[in-house]
């Protein structure tokens, strides 16, 4: 069946130091969304990307899409103790079931 | 509006007696996801509703696990009978889900909007 990995499994980072987290899936989406969820938390909606090579950016968090549309990259810049949680990508396929990744856990030292 | 509401927060129970887990989600949301996470499987998309209609179950593990959904703004996931390997976080989401075409590409532009979930703790 279709799976989503993510790598890396963990992170830990020093405040201040940048982070990226890559999805690949097995198969071609339509679309990809990213998520985070804080520790003891639940899922939160971050972005969604559509289009073959898109990127969007919020404040210091870069999303990719790839040309392929079966990769995904979240970059984050000069990480801040906020940024602590993980973080999902969830693929789609033209439908509203989504296959979320197995998540990058994200730990920034201060 | 107060966001998908879950109930109840946390439950514990023993081996064999049914548990129910409820949903409300966001109004005027035409989709419902439960989902189950765990260490070992991540989070795992259960069933989807679409106008309350149960569209996609293949993520139910097995007969021992129901859900209903019999109106619009409320939804119950039942196991029965409960086994320590049910314990997880389970989580209810709802969207409003419309899609756009653009060119030869068929796009949702849908977002989950997840409640708080339900630890359930099987002894």
């Amino acid at each position: 069946g279709q799976q989503v990995m993510q790598i890396p499994q963990y992170q830990h980072v020093q405040e201040g130091e940048d982070f990226t987290t890559y999805c690949n899936s097995s198969t071609t989406l339509s679309n990809i969304q990213w998520y985070k969820q804080r520790p003891g938390g639940h899922p939160v909606f971050l972005i969604q990307l559509v289009k073959s090579g898109e990127v969007k950016k919020q404040k210091r968090l870069t999303f990719q899409f790839g040309e392929a549309k079966k990769n995904s990259s979240l970059h984050i810049t000069a990480t801040q103790t906020t940024d602590v949680g993980t973080y999902f990508c969830a693929g789609g396929r033209g439908t509203y079931k989504y296959i979320f990744g197995t998540g990058t856990r994200l730990k920034v030292l201060a | 509006d107060a966001g998908v509401i879950q109930s109840p927060r946390h439950e514990v129970t023993e081996m064999g007696q049914e548990v129910t887990l409820r949903c409300k989600p966001i109004s005027g949301h035409d989709y419902l996801f439960w989902y189950r996470q765990t260490m070992m499987r991540g989070l795992e998309l259960l069933i989807y509703f679409n106008n309350n209609v149960p569209i996609d179950d293949s993520g139910m593990p097995e007969d021992r696990f129901s859900a209903k959904m019999p109106n619009a703004s409320f939804s119950t996931l039942k196991i029965q009978p409960s086994e320590p390997r049910d314990s997880a976080v389970y989580f209810c989401a709802s969207s409003f889900g419309y899609e756009l075409f653009s060119s030869k590409e068929r796009s949702s532009t849908d977002t989950q909007y997840f409640g708080p979930g339900t630890r359930l703790t099987v002894l």
